[in-house]
């Protein structure tokens, strides 16, 4: 069935440093891979997406990679900050059915 | 983004009783769906609420555990039914809304004694 396999689990890293999240997919039919944040106690919240038809897309500090070849897809922050301190999510689906499938998270501690 | 919103915001229910939690957004959506997200676990989706019709189930979930309404393009219902300790999790709508992008509500905190 499908499966999304995320990675690693844990990430700390130093306040200014790169952190680096990466994702496996199953379906070779998934055709669009969004990022969600989530804070303790709060809602996932969506920070960034990725379609099938492009490579790469980045937002302020926060980029996308997809390589369709490979299925695999990652999410880079630059200069981390410890507001980015929260768990991530990855995620993948089909257009057709818009199920989301999620990976199993990545606990980011980002410390001064 | 759409303005969604969930009630009840978090109850304690008694184990064999049923809770039915409101999703409610602020304009039409195309799709609405439903989440279980367990204690420190990532988001598992229970169905795909349609509108006009029955919802679509995810394997291991079952209409007669997870009733799902969707009278309209706005608002949704999720009933959990004859709960069990198994059942306390955060129940989560979300919505698709003209492009691909979901959108998720603030969600409702379950605990079952």
């Amino acid at each position: 069935g499908e499966n999304v396999e995320q990675h690693p689990s844990t990430l700390s890293v130093q306040e200014g440093d790169s952190a680096v999240i990466k994702c496996t997919y199953s379906d070779s039919a998934s055709n669009y891979f969004p990022w969600y944040k989530q804070e303790l106690g709060k809602r996932p919240q969506l920070i960034i997406d990725i379609r099938s038809n492009v490579g790469e897309k980045k937002d302020q500090r926060i980029a996308v990679t997809l390589n369709k070849t490979a299925k695999h897809f990652s999410l880079h922050i630059t200069e981390t900050q410890p507001e980015d301190s929260a768990v991530y999510f990855c995620a993948a689906s089909r257009y057709n059915t818009d199920k989301l499938i999620f990976g199993t998270g990545t606990r980011l501690q980002v410390f001064p | 983004s759409a303005v969604i919103s969930q009630k009840p915001s978090r109850d304690i229910c008694q184990r064999g009783t049923s809770l039915t939690i409101q999703c409610q957004v602020d304009s039409q959506v195309t799709m609405m769906f439903w989440y279980r997200q367990q204690p420190g676990q990532s988001l598992t989706l229970i169905a795909t609420a349609n509108q006009g019709s029955e919802a679509t189930y995810e394997s291991g979930f079952v209409i007669d555990k997870f009733p799902i309404s969707r009278p309209n393009l706005t608002f949704s219902t999720l009933t959990v039914s004859n709960m069990s300790p198994e059942d306390s999790s955060i129940y989560l709508c979300s919505v698709r809304t003209g492009s691909y992008e979901q959108y998720f509500g603030p969600g409702t905190r379950l605990t079952v004694t």
